[in-house]
């Protein structure tokens, strides 16, 4: 079955760690994004990547990294320098030079600071 | 600055009590309109396109409309099962990348 897969589900980090939340996706799609979520807020959308080897930063970028070495996997690592991690994180890919097509969405990893 | 806002934030519903739940949007040059689907602690399960005004899509219960500054989910007859976060997104014309913007979301509630 085709789709998107975040590992892990819940993940806990202490304050100065860093850590990587892993997605990946078998679609075959092109571009893959990296959202943010908060009670009572929509998505925000952290950084998104186009083609392999090539990322941009998004409406809140500060505090993340990525790499898209492969067309299929997208991690990001959220390191200490976001001084508020804790939120449910999103991946989702789709082909983007396609006018009006939906993105598909993962499952989420919930990400909270001890 | 391309905007997306929903009403209300939160629907109580009797179960059988048709309601609607709103987006609008400001947009330069919309490409799309997307409804999603949200149950808690999981990921969004996309729901309708919409691509131009006067458009209407529909499934089962649920019933999607496109005016030029806002667009309408229109749910007939819900069940509890309907409960969820009902999400709205557009694209534009004019950003690269395929992003979306998001409104913030309408919590529902169908109560049997």
């Amino acid at each position: 079955d085709g789709g998107i897969t975040q590992s892990p589900k819940y993940l806990f980090r202490k304050e100065g760690q860093n850590v990587t939340l892993s997605c990946e996706q078998n679609l075959n799609h092109d571009a893959m994004y990296w959202y943010r979520q908060d009670p009572g807020q929509g998505l925000r959308l952290i950084y998104y990547s186009q083609i392999v080897n090539d990322f941009q930063k998004g409406d809140i970028a500060e505090g993340y990294s990525v790499s898209r070495e492969k067309k299929e996997s997208f991690p990001l690592t959220v390191t200490s320098a976001q001084k508020n991690p804790t939120a449910f994180y999103l991946c989702a890919s789709t082909f983007p030079g396609l006018a009006g097509v939906e993105q598909f969405f993962g499952p989420g990893t919930r990400l909270t600071v001890l | 600055e391309d905007q997306v806002t929903q009403s209300p934030e939160a629907l109580r519903l009797q179960e059988g009590e048709s309601s609607s739940l709103n987006c609008s949007y400001t947009v330069s040059g919309l490409r799309g309109l997307f409804w999603y689907r949200q149950d808690p602690g999981k990921g969004p399960e996309f729901l309708f396109t919409l691509y131009s005004a006067g458009e209407e899509k529909e499934k089962e219960r649920l019933k999607a409309t496109l005016t030029k500054k806002e667009s309408f989910l229109h749910i007939t007859a819900p069940k509890p099962e309907d409960s969820a976060t009902y999400l709205c997104a557009v694209q534009s014309t004019y950003n690269q990348g395929g992003k979306l913007i998001f409104g913030q979301g309408t919590e529902l509630s169908v109560k049997p």
